[in-house]
């Protein structure tokens, strides 16, 4: 299985200053034949579902705020929140598509500082 | 607008059986492969089963296989989970989730069922 390790746990930042989350996975991501790289970002804060934030690394999903930048290619992948918001307080995951079964970072805890 | 919403969960005894249903809405079902994800307190989710289009294609996590099963009901609009043999690490919220076409991601989530096993 391809383990998807994220850093850190957790991290505190002030109003309308920059977050970076980073993930790592224990084999590259990125096939070679479409230029791809199968990794995905999610948030989810308290009380409910995950929601798909960004795919293939670095695109948006529909109506997610351009302040959401996914960035990296293989094994090493960063989510970066821009100017942080209060409701942008979550959980967020990683998780990769390329070899089954599909597989999930163990969080990021992102809080106001 | 698409809607998931899942029925069943509850507490059950180790060893016993539970089925969860996911009613989909909003869109048409039968063009998408749907998952059915679990996620333990505290942990991350961890995808347990999907399956394709017409429901010909099953797989499933190596943590659940030969006990679990999934299935769909396409003039129903309706996806379901069998889960037998319960253990005490079965314990988790279940979402049902559908698969974006364009990239093997979930872009719909339910809002999830609490299975509770416990003697």
């Amino acid at each position: 299985d391809i383990v998807m390790t994220q850093s850190p746990d957790s991290l505190a930042v002030s109003l309308g200053e920059r977050a970076t989350i980073n993930c790592k996975s224990s084999q590259s991501v990125l096939y070679s034949s479409n230029s791809k790289n199968y990794l995905a970002w999610y948030q989810q804060k308290p009380g409910q579902p995950p929601k798909l934030l960004i795919y293939w690394a670095s695109t948006r999903e529909s109506g997610v705020p351009d302040r959401f930048i996914g960035s990296g290619s293989g094994t090493d992948f960063s989510l970066t929140i821009s100017s942080l918001q209060a409701e942008d307080v979550a959980v967020y995951y990683c998780q990769q598509y390329y070899g089954t079964p599909w597989t999930f970072g163990q969080g990021t805890k992102v809080e106001i500082k | 607008q698409v809607q998931l919403v899942e029925s069943g969960g509850g507490v059950v005894q180790p060893g016993r059986s539970l089925r969860l249903s996911c009613a989909a809405s909003g869109f048409t079902f039968s063009d998408h492969f749907m998952h059915w994800i679990r996620q333990a307190p505290g942990k991350g989710p961890e995808r347990v089963a999907v399956i394709s289009y017409d429901g010909t294609d099953k797989f499933y996590a190596d943590s659940v296989k030969g006990r679990f099963t999934i299935s769909r009901d396409n003039s129903k609009n309706t996806l379901y989970l069998q889960m037998n043999s319960l253990r005490t690490d079965d314990t988790a919220m279940y979402y049902c989730a559908r698969e974006k076409n364009s990239a093997m991601v979930f872009d719909y989530w339910g809002q999830g069922k609490l299975v509770t096993v416990s003697s």
